[in-house]
């Protein structure tokens, strides 16, 4: 399978914890983004990679959240003290560098439920 | 600023024909998507469009009008398995706005 994978698929934690999701995209895709998604509403852009560089993200990253692609390959997403508020699904998703095609591959997510 | 307004649901009729709108503002335009999303999926590309006019694929076909910030999905011989959510996404630069999506359920 050549898709975006995502790990963990769910993860319950306890308010105040600190998570670490995993995005390896497809192979040949330079492009990396990551979103959350709640029930009844579209994908929240989070950030968005372009190899190992961090060329746009949301002000919500600029807080408890933080992500990484350090060598341009997977990335991870950190939310640190994690508040109810943040149960959702995170997404993580990549496009192929040919400007032509700006489709969107989407991993299944992680599910995130805080207590 | 940015947004997108979608309706929140609609219903058809198996065999039918559905149009969902999408109307947008945006500082920036690059492009606007169409995807499905089946209830607890991932969401699944189905067009692109960045130039005014209509793309056609199989049922599905989009259109898009960017003097007026306005698109539209249409949904051919509609099917049971097209019952799902349809987002619309507009990008200006890097960053993809996403629309909350329109829930269509298709009735035999």
């Amino acid at each position: 399978d050549t898709g975006v994978s995502q790990d963990p698929r769910h993860k319950i934690t306890k308010r105040g914890q600190n998570v670490t999701f995993r995005c390896d995209p497809i192979s040949e895709h330079n492009r990396l983004y990551w979103y959350r998604q709640t029930l009844g509403q579209g994908p929240e852009f989070l950030t968005y990679f372009q190899n190992e560089a961090q060329l746009e993200k949301s002000r919500l990253l600029s807080d408890r959240f933080s992500a990484e692609r350090p060598k341009g390959s997977f990335s991870t997403l950190e939310i640190q003290r994690t508040e109810q508020g943040d149960s959702a699904m995170y997404l993580c998703a990549s496009s192929h560098p040919d400007r032509a095609t700006y489709e969107q591959y989407f991993g299944p997510g992680t599910r995130l439920t805080v207590t | 600023g940015q947004n997108i307004d979608q309706p929140t649901e609609m219903t058809a009729t198996e065999g039918a024909i559905v149009q969902i709108n999408c109307t947008y503002q945006t500082s920036g335009f690059n492009g606007l998507f169409w995807y499905q999303q089946h209830a607890g999926e991932a969401p699944t590309f189905l067009s692109y469009n960045v130039l005014d006019g209509l793309e056609e694929k199989g049922r599905f076909s989009s259109f898009l009008s960017r003097s007026k910030g306005y698109s539209y999905l249409l949904l051919k011989e509609l099917q049971m398995k097209d019952s799902a959510s349809y987002l619309c996404a507009v990008t200006g630069t890097y960053k993809y706005i996403f629309g909350t999506g329109t829930r269509l359920k298709v009735l035999a």
